[in-house]
């Protein structure tokens, strides 16, 4: 299975950019990272996902590295709403096996 | 296009009870899964079904069945409820063939066992 890691927790200031890390070190060539966000007990909601260029939409910008074993999302202007659960995931087989996520703390 | 579609939001069983949580897509999508999420973990996957007539196990598939008999649908049965099964679970479902299409999430039902 395709496992990212991604650190448990982060803090960002109100206001400024929030920049998740995920590692992804055995994807696949033709794998996509996507990235979703969960608010409490609701179901996941997408993102932004890409495969090696990096990729900017409406909520947020992606970074995949060159090597493709890391990527950030980016929040550019992170607000209290974004207080929630991030997953960095890589569909492998037809499954997403999800880790724990990274849970931000958006600072007043 | 109501997306993916699970019923229902809560629900009460005592151990031993049977009951099947229903999800529904109206998206045509090949793939459907089932997830659970226990408090302060991640998603875990339950069953998955990449087409009708077809499904396999994920992580944690002991204590549910599943069966997929039209594109649409794809309930998940509990088939005697146990306290250990008390979370919540999603269904998920995406197009299937090539690499760049994500998964749309339904909201879930948090299912209590007593």
């Amino acid at each position: 299975d395709a496992k990212t890691t991604q650190p448990p927790s982060m803090d960002c200031a109100e206001g400024r950019a929030a920049n998740l890390p995920c590692n992804h070190s055995t994807i696949s060539g033709n794998e996509y990272v996507y990235w979703y966000r969960q608010i409490h007990s609701q179901g996941p909601q997408y993102i932004i996902h890409g495969l090696k260029n990096n990729e900017t939409n409406e909520m947020a910008s992606l970074i995949i590295t060159e090597d493709r074993k890391s990527s950030t999302l980016i929040l550019p202007h992170a607000t209290l709403r974004d207080t929630v659960v991030y997953y960095c995931i890589v569909i492998r087989d037809d499954k997403i096996i999800f880790g724990k996520g990274t849970r931000l703390h958006i600072l007043p | 296009n109501a997306g993916v579609t699970q019923t229902p939001k809560f629900q009460v069983l005592k151990t031993g009870q049977s009951m099947t949580l229903q999800c529904a897509q109206d998206m045509n999508h090949e793939y459907m899964s089932w997830y659970r999420q226990d408090p302060g973990m991640g998603l875990r996957l339950i069953h998955y079904s990449v087409g009708a007539g077809i499904t396999d196990q994920g992580e944690v598939p002991n204590g549910y069945n599943v069966s997929r008999s039209t594109t649409e649908d794809f309930p998940l049965r509990l088939l005697s409820a146990a306290p250990s099964q008390t979370s919540v679970y999603f269904c998920a479902s995406r197009v299937r063939q090539g690499g760049d299409y994500g998964y749309t999430f339904g909201s879930g039902t948090r299912l209590t066992v007593v």
